[in-house]
């Protein structure tokens, strides 16, 4: 399959560990936050977003968390399993209802057995 | 359901040379926003049309433009090809214009030789 990135920053976790990856945004003003996940050979998908109004949100298996203070977001893979390995994005956005994500830069994850 | 298409899946071409790819939106989805991603990089925002119209433009040059069609489909051009062109080029479309309800499609790889 395709690669996305060869040279991003790498997180290796053991299959029914927790992960974290972290993401430092770049706009204090920025008010809107997604968290995509993309495999090899596909376009990014959704995974779970997050208003500036907000600490913390949790889905099925995920938590994002939201430090404004220091422009920091964080997703939380709990249980990781192999089909968790992708390459993961965070994007900000200046409003709820903007047209335009700015992407970060990207984590790969890789889960072993 | 068919989620967002692109062709050609990959293609190669020569510097100086006009490149057109081509996307087609989820069913009913109005929007459709093209993203380049450079390889280790996250997606850039290039345009977004919607209902037929540019309703937002990245910092892209003017060999990059962009059209949608009637039926919501939609081609981004790119002139006078560079080798810093080689990307991944991302179509998402959405029902309305907001980026919180974007699907990515599996991308075209672009190859500048």
């Amino acid at each position: 399959g395709e690669s996305v990135g060869l040279h991003l920053p790498t997180l290796s976790v053991q299959e029914g560990d927790n992960s974290i990856i972290n993401c430092a945004y770049s706009n204090s003003a920025s008010d809107y936050f997604i968290w995509y996940k993309q495999e090899s050979g596909k376009g990014p998908q959704f995974i779970i977003d997050i208003r500036s109004n907000m600490d913390k949100r949790q889905g099925q298996r995920v938590t994002v968390l939201l430090n404004k203070t220091v422009k920091h977001l964080s997703l939380q893979i709990a249980a990781t399993q192999p089909g968790d390995s992708a390459v993961y994005f965070c994007a900000e956005t200046l409003s709820y209802n903007t047209d335009k994500l700015i992407f970060g830069t990207g984590t790969r994850l890789q889960v072993f057995p | 359901d068919a989620g967002v298409t692109q062709s050609p899946t990959h293609l190669i071409k020569t510097r100086g040379q006009q490149v057109t790819l081509r996307c087609s939106p989820i069913s009913g989805h109005k929007s459709v926003s093209w993203y380049q991603q450079v390889l280790g990089q996250g997606p850039q925002f290039i345009f977004q049309y919607y209902e037929k119209e540019e309703r937002g433009r990245g910092n892209f040059p003017d060999r990059f433009s962009a059209r949608q069609f009637p039926n919501y489909s939609s081609e981004l051009n790119v002139n006078a090809l560079l080798l810093g062109d080689s990307a991944l080029y991302l179509c998402a479309s959405s029902l309305g214009w907001q980026v919180r309800e974007q699907y990515f499609g599996p991308g075209t790889r672009l190859t500048v030789t």
